[in-house]
Formats: C-alpha cells, sequence, structure tokens
C-alpha cells in the first residue's frame, strides 16, 4: 500500500464551483501534514500546511483527521487560475517529505 | 533572494553513460533532497541529506549516489545511465523542523537513449 493516497482525478469542474480533494497516509506516527500545487512542467510549491484543528486561506480550507489518517482539501468558488495539480504530502519521521500522486483539476468557463 | 537552482535544465545522454545534476540551494538549508517524477508515480524520493557528510537512501535510491561536501550543494550521480532513469528530476530544500516548507528547484529533465 501506498504511503500517501490520493485520488488522481481528473476533476473537471466550472468556474465558481466547489471541490473537495481527499488524502489518506499509511503511517500513523506522521508528523505534519501539506498541501502543495503543482502547474505543469512545474516546480511543485507549497500551498498550506493542514493543521488538526483545520486551518483556512481565502478560498482553500484544510482537514485533518488524525485518526482515520485522513487529510482533505477544499477549494471554494473555483477560479480558472486554480487549474493545477494538487499534492497531498506527509512528513513522517525526519524531514523527508512524501508525496502523493497527486490530484488534477481543471476549471473551465 | 535565497534560491534553489538545478543545472542542466534539459539533458541528454546515452544508455551507460555517468551523468551528475547539480542542485544550489543559498537558503542555507541542512535538509536536502533529490526527487524524480514520472507519470502514474507522482514524486519519489531518490536520496537526501541533513547536513555536510550525511546521505540517506530514499525509496527509489538503486542506481543514484549523491555527496555532500557543503551546505549549499547536493550533486546526483547517475553511475551508469538506464532508459528506466529517463524522468523530470527535482531537488529540494528545507529548513529545520518537521513543519518547515520545502522549496524546490525549477527541475531537470533527464533523458537516456
Amino acid at each position: 500500500r501506498k504511503e500517501v493516497e490520493q485520488d488522481p482525478g481528473p476533476f473537471n469542474v466550472p468556474e465558481g464551483a466547489t471541490v473537495a480533494f481527499n488524502c489518506t497516509y499509511s503511517n500513523s506516527a506522521s508528523q505534519s501534514f501539506f498541501w502543495y500545487r503543482q502547474d505543469c512542467r512545474k516546480e511543485p510549491k507549497l500551498l498550506m500546511s493542514v493543521y488538526s484543528s483545520g486551518n483556512e486561506d481565502g478560498r482553500f480550507t484544510a482537514q485533518l483527521n488524525r485518526a482515520s489518517q485522513y487529510i482533505s482539501l477544499l477549494i471554494r468558488d473555483s477560479k480558472l487560475s486554480d487549474s493545477a495539480t494538487y499534492l497531498c504530502v506527509v512528513n513522517q519521521a525526519g524531514t523527508a517529505l512524501i508525496f502523493g500522486k497527486g490530484t488534477t483539476l481543471s476549471v473551465s468557463s | 533572494d535565497a534560491e534553489i537552482t538545478q543545472s542542466p535544465r534539459h539533458k541528454i545522454i546515452e544508455t551507460g553513460r555517468q551523468v551528475t545534476l547539480a542542485c544550489h540551494q543559498t537558503w542555507n538549508h541542512n535538509n536536502m533532497f533529490w526527487y524524480r517524477q514520472d507519470l502514474g508515480h507522482g514524486l519519489r524520493l531518490i536520496h537526501y541529506s541533513y547536513g555536510v557528510h550525511d546521505t540517506n537512501k530514499g525509496e527509489v535510491s538503486d542506481g543514484y549516489s549523491v555527496s555532500r561536501s557543503n551546505t549549499e550543494d547536493l550533486p546526483l550521480t547517475l553511475e551508469s545511465a538506464a532508459s528506466s532513469q529517463t524522468s523530470v528530476y527535482f531537488c529540494a530544500s528545507r529548513g529545520a523542523g518537521t513543519d518547515t516548507e520545502a522549496f524546490f528547484g525549477q527541475g531537470t529533465r533527464l533523458t537516456v537513449v
């Protein structure tokens, strides 16, 4: 079983839609969690960290459920510029980050 | 501004040749990482280093080596390139702590023919 699993999509949504991505991780000792964004042929960039209490950054909301080993990302009022691949990322021991395969989002007008 | 750079950005080499991909960061981060990204696999960890003279194997380390002689650089060497090593390679660096952001280089597209 892969350490970090995501639905690869693609998710095709119209502008203004709300879309949710889910991710599960296998190692219960995982310490910290992130969502990264990757545009086509570019390097990944941090979108937001994920905290147990849940956190929000504008239109983006991240949730973590440690008991279920589950992470989510909610995007409200989708914009064309949100089209990208969203990577679920987990930090286990040390500082090496483990990436899911990514979920592709395409927002259309 | 601090940054992380990779070179070359594109490289084509013949099977069996040795090649070294460079990664240089000016963040003064102790932690540096090499990943490869392939369709259907996402980003997979090759090697990583927590400081000078420290190196560790990642998930897909066979056929690759790294060395860390200073804080700024973590070169990745393919000793005898194979077609299966055709990929996009990303270098990253990260500060101390488990909740810090990782910064990635722009990637090196390597083709082994």
